[in-house]
């Protein structure tokens, strides 16, 4: 199974607000990321944070880490149906030239 | 900036044929990583070359997939003989540091 481990699905009203959660088993990690996969679309990095940081924000995106229970969010504001898609957490691997260990991606839909 | 392009978009074998995907990396990234993406999971690296060496190809199944990547910029992946588990998205991913990885659009097979 994966090591990453995120929550399947999330169904959210255009204009609310999306919180999707994640939890890692590196705690060496040096970077958090979250990527979004539209339909027949390869990854897109939406954001990353160091593991040094609590918080980042980005426009409508807000990224959250404890470090201690090793748990990752990621807040969408005022989400838009554009917004619909899977959002992957990943977390990087120490001294591997940047591998990645993804979730399985959270399915998040959109509704009007 | 062009992106990562990847080529075909889509193939069809039947088992035990061969097939190859190419990838043209952004242009100065010196990583170059290959994924697999099976329907429903997240993304599992398969090979990761640094310029044009090898730096990690412990998930790669050897006995049937083979990587390369000549000068240090384009790479092909080739999968001989194909199994119907090999069914996925193979996804190409660059990178200028190991921090950011940038994704192409992928390649889907599907194997008969």
């Amino acid at each position: 199974g994966e090591d990453v481990e995120q929550s399947l699905f999330l169904s959210v009203r255009e204009g609310d607000s999306s919180v999707i959660n994640c939890t890692y088993t590196d705690s060496s990690s040096t970077y958090l990321y979250w990527y979004k996969q539209e339909p027949g679309a390869g990854l897109q990095l939406l954001t990353y944070i160091f593991s040094n940081m609590d918080m980042k924000q980005d426009q409508r995106l807000t990224v959250l880490l404890n470090k201690k229970d090793k748990h990752l969010s990621l807040r969408i504001a005022d989400t838009q149906t554009g917004d619909s898609a899977i959002y992957f957490c990943a977390e990087s691997i120490p001294d591997s030239w940047g591998k990645l260990q993804f979730g399985a991606g959270t399915q998040v839909v959109v509704t009007p | 900036e062009a992106g990562v392009a990847q080529s075909p978009r889509y193939k069809i074998i039947e088992k035990r044929q061969s097939v190859a995907f190419w990838c043209n990396p952004i242009s100065g990234h010196a990583t170059l990583y290959w994924y697999q993406q099976i329907l429903g999971q997240g993304p599992k690296l398969l090979i990761q070359f640094q310029n044009n060496g090898v730096v990690d190809d412990s998930q790669l199944p050897k006995d049937r997939f083979s990587a390369e990547r000549l000068k240090g910029v384009d790479s092909t992946l080739k999968i001989q003989p194909a199994k119907l588990e090999d069914s996925a998205v193979y996804l190409c991913a660059s990178s200028p540091s190991g921090t950011e990885q940038f994704f192409g659009p992928g390649t889907r097979l599907t194997v008969l």
